[in-house]
């Protein structure tokens, strides 16, 4: 079974500065989604960006990138010139790519300081 | 409204009661999805359904109960609920082998 793991439960960032939120994950297959979401204190869970396995190019979303080491299994989300909004619960996931099914690390809480 | 609704957006509820918590979307996507969130776990699966009438077993699908008569419905049964069920529940859709899921609200339910 695949797992995701988040080894930061809290991470802060000064306004303006660079975080990086580390994710990483575990299995066999070769053909996978990672994706990052945000979960703002409305609950609301927001897709702030996608990566395919196959790709090796690093998936880049506005202010929003990613570090995708496959041998490593490692898929980190950088966020720059953060923003006060930027401030929520920042969920890693995985997906089969001929699954269904989303596999979610714990989460890390970012807080953004002004 | 087109999306992915859930009701009720909050829940209390009693030890041993029956609990309904309905995920409701406007997309036609055939894959739908209950997940709970908990403090250090992030979101489980419970339990999916890959169209009307076919559902199967998610990470945590114990005390729930799922139906799916219509394409667009999926409610969620506790059908005696405990403690250890207070968490927030969301629902999500998607189309099969389409990498992004959609998701609902979310209703936090709290048991007493």
């Amino acid at each position: 079974a695949q797992t995701v793991t988040q080894s930061q439960p809290e991470m802060s960032v000064q306004e303006a500065e660079t975080v990086t939120l580390s994710c990483t994950y575990d299995t066999s297959e070769s053909d996978y989604y990672l994706f990052w979401y945000k979960q703002p204190p409305s609950r609301q869970m927001i897709l702030v960006i996608r990566q395919e396995a196959y790709k090796q190019q690093n998936a880049t979303e506005n202010r929003f990138s990613v570090n995708f080491q496959k041998a490593a299994k490692s898929f980190s989300l950088k966020i720059s010139d953060s923003q006060l909004g930027d401030a929520a619960m920042y969920f890693c996931a995985y997906r089969s790519k001929y699954g269904n099914k989303l596999v979610f690390g714990a989460g890390t809480i970012l807080r953004v300081k002004s | 409204d087109a999306g992915i609704t859930q009701s009720p957006r909050y829940k209390i509820t009693e030890t041993g009661r029956q609990v309904t918590l309905m995920c409701h979307q406007t997309w036609s996507h055939s894959y739908m999805f209950w997940y709970r969130q908990d403090l250090g776990h992030g979101l489980r699966l419970i339990y999916y359904s890959a169209a009307a009438d076919i559902t199967d077993k998610g990470e945590v699908p114990d005390g729930y109960v799922v139906s799916r008569s219509k394409t667009e419905n999926f409610p969620l049964t506790l059908e005696s609920a405990t403690r250890s069920q207070t968490s927030v529940y969301f629902c999500a859709s998607s189309e099969p082998l389409e990498p992004e899921q959609f998701f609902g609200p979310g209703t936090r339910l709290t048991v007493l």
